[in-house]
């Protein structure tokens, strides 16, 4: 069942602006991720932050966890036209079952 | 990290019929994991395929309406029976990378008409 609640629903950007994105949960973690679809297609995972973590990069991501919010934002800077897609958060609980996010859309203009 | 190769990419298909997804990974695991993504909605966890037992299925799926075989540690089928037009949906299989995310097949975009 989905957990997580993200907003914004839909951002759109201008080509070299930063994009941020939050994620809520409701119940404990092991970790949370992310991923990114293109067009319906199968998701990409980009990032895993575990729940001792409170901030982690890769590349031109930054994703921090607030686990006494139980929310977590993930950060694209200097965005790009191929950042177009939509964004999903994703916690994994002890079950080891992913709850999925509503998604969040993102437009990069150029 | 696991490839994964889904098949089929898309199709149509007549209401009252069966479609078959296929999901090959080219390395061994434990778990397979199917989901559901309605048009514009996020993934819904359909069941979990583990080799050698029954699928385990989550609250609102069947095993009548999505049959699930894993017969090897590299392959599993979800067959979407008797579809109707609330059907069409995106399918997708994942695999646990065990600490390092999931990986996800290609997917499979059903439209039932």
């Amino acid at each position: 069942s989905q957990q997580g609640e993200e907003d914004p629903q839909a951002l759109s950007i201008q080509e070299g602006e930063n994009a941020t994105m939050n994620c809520s949960y409701k119940t404990s973690i092991n970790n949370l991720q992310w991923y990114r679809q293109n067009s319906g297609r199968g998701l990409v995972h980009l990032i895993l932050i575990r729940s001792n973590e409170r901030e982690k990069h890769s590349g031109r991501l930054r994703v921090t966890l607030d686990t006494s919010k139980k929310s977590s934002s993930l950060l694209i800077t200097a965005s790009r036209a191929a950042d177009t897609a939509s964004y999903f958060c994703a916690t994994d609980g002890d079950d080891y079952k992913l709850s999925f996010g509503a998604g969040t859309t993102v437009t990069v203009r150029a | 990290s696991a490839v994964i190769s889904q098949k089929p990419s898309r199709d149509i298909c007549q209401r009252g019929t069966s479609l078959t997804i296929q999901c090959q990974v080219d390395s061994q695991v434990t778990m397979m994991f199917w989901y559901r993504q309605q048009p514009g909605q996020s993934l819904t966890l359909i069941a979990t395929a583990n080799q050698g037992s029954e699928a385990t299925y989550e609250s609102g799926f069947v095993i009548d309406k999505f049959p699930i075989s894993r017969p090897n540690l590299t392959f599993s089928t979800l067959t979407v029976s008797n579809m109707s037009p609330e059907d069409s949906s995106i399918y997708l299989c994942s695999v646990d990378e065990v600490g390092d995310g999931y990986t996800f097949g290609s997917g499979t975009r059903l439209t039932v008409v």
